[in-house]
């Protein structure tokens, strides 16, 4: 099966730039979740959606990042204005639903963001 | 709130050595539980979970985990390593009920010397 789509791989932008990265999760797939990983740390959830609706986005900045997902299928996470702090590898992952939290992620390459 | 720690952020051994990673989540529930491996140059993937049952887990290439209920942890464990085991481990953890949120540690790296 096709894995986890994500792009860009790499994005090189200003402090108060904006920038966008999208998700194609595996088809069937309930489930989607943004994680942010600094260099060092371990993945940090910032949104999870169940189809197109929030299940948590309590760690997600919400003044200056957002993010959708159209028709329960890809998302994009979107930053702005960014800022040097958000300069860390964007991960997406998704998840069949077969019962409440035993699911296994399935992750895609990621987006390497800097923040100059 | 959920929260996972790992104590070891760094690990080196030699091949052949035993290898424990330690893992403890604070959570008061029920909870599921899981040990992600990423590779150098790879995406991040599953090297075994805990739902219910047998608290001794086996995962892929050798590894395997006990999950002690009463110490909340989750340690990760290989006999003897190699080289090829080189790679950052995150145990993770989510509830097994109702709204979940599925939370990382913040790694340990191993690198194994040949």
């Amino acid at each position: 099966e096709a894995g986890v789509a994500q792009s860009p791989r790499y994005k090189i932008i200003e402090k108060r730039q904006s920038v966008a990265f999208w998700c194609n999760p595996i088809s069937g797939h309930a489930t989607l979740y943004w994680y942010q990983q600094i260099l060092g740390q371990g993945p940090k959830l910032l949104i999870q959606f169940q189809n197109n609706g929030v299940v948590d986005d309590s760690q997600l900045p919400k003044d200056r990042f957002s993010a959708e997902r159209l028709k329960g299928v890809d998302s994009t996470l979107k930053i702005q204005p960014a800022k040097l702090e958000d300069s860390a590898v964007y991960l997406c992952a998704s998840s069949l639903d077969v019962h409440p939290g035993a699911n296994v992620l399935t992750f895609g390459a990621g987006s390497r963001l800097t923040v100059l | 709130a959920q929260s996972v720690s790992q104590h070891n952020h760094h690990v080196i051994l030699s091949e052949a050595a035993s290898l424990e990673l330690g893992c403890n989540y604070s959570y008061g529930g029920t909870v599921n539980l899981f040990w992600y491996v990423q590779y150098p140059g790879q995406h991040l993937q599953l090297l075994l979970k805990y739902f219910s049952g047998d608290p001794l887990v086996k995962g892929i290439k050798g590894f395997e985990a006990e999950f002690i209920k009463s110490k909340f942890s989750f340690n990760l464990r290989k006999p003897s390593v190699q080289w090829s085991d080189t790679a950052e481990y995150f145990c993770a953890v989510n509830k097994a009920s109702g709204t979940y949120k599925y939370i990382f540690g913040t790694g340990t790296r191993l690198k194994v010397l040949a």
